[in-house]
């Protein structure tokens, strides 16, 4: 099935580093999202974007997090500066539509910011 | 409170049992209900899922169930097979936004 691919799988910082991190959806997608799950806990909401704009976010989205997608590239989470609750898996999601609620994910990345 | 709450933390059945997943929800106008599988350091693979206009879906092995008056909704895995050993997740739509809340996740493991 259609796939969506996430860069790095793990990433490593040091507290207030900035880090970005990498999202490769389905390509004919053109919605996008991004969910945190810190470790034992269950996944949470951060931001959906379309068209070049953040549609909804969650209070989770602080004023540190920003995404971007440039010219149909990745599209990305930037976290600048990281604090060590940020340490968490991020999942990426798109969908091709916006009713359907039909998303699929990738596998994630751990980050880790010690 | 929890908008989405995933009762089975752990699961453990033989294999060619059934095994069944329960999760409730809270928002009345929920209307898409979502099961997600996930293998070990892998992302969220969609399994199945059920519309509210149905209070039943199969899809070979699978049957989720959707209970609106209780609000809970319900995975069923029937003859389990070890690579059904995942963590499986419901979630539900946050209605009149496009994001999902998700349960808590239960760790389910076949035993051969």
């Amino acid at each position: 099935g259609p796939k969506v691919l996430q860069i790095p799988s793990h990433q490593i910082i040091d507290m207030g580093q900035m880090v970005t991190l990498n999202c490769d959806p389905v390509s004919n997608h053109l919605y996008f999202y991004w969910y945190k799950q810190i470790l034992g806990q269950q996944m949470e909401f951060l931001v959906n974007f379309y068209n070049g704009k953040v549609m909804e976010k969650s209070k989770l989205f602080k004023d540190q997090f920003s995404v971007e997608r440039p010219d149909g590239s990745y599209f990305t989470l930037k976290i600048q500066p990281t604090a060590l609750e940020d340490s968490a898996v991020y999942f990426c999601a798109s969908s091709a539509d916006w009713v359907s609620y039909e998303q699929y994910f990738g596998p994630g990345t751990r980050l880790t910011v010690l | 409170g929890e908008k989405v709450e995933q009762h089975e933390s752990t699961l453990s059945v033989r294999e060619g049992d059934s095994a069944v997943i329960n999760c409730t929800y809270t928002d009345t106008a929920s209307s898409y209900f979502p099961w997600y599988k996930q293998e070990a350091g892998k992302g969220l693979h969609f399994v199945i899922d059920i519309r509210s206009n149905v209070d039943r879906k199969q899809s070979q092995r699978l049957i989720v169930l959707l209970d609106k008056k209780a609000k809970r909704f319900s995975l069923h895995i029937t003859a389990t097979q070890p690579e059904d050993s995942a963590i499986y997740f419901c979630a539900a739509p946050n209605t009149g936004y496009q994001n999902f809340y998700f349960g808590k996740g239960t760790s389910l493991t076949v035993i051969p």
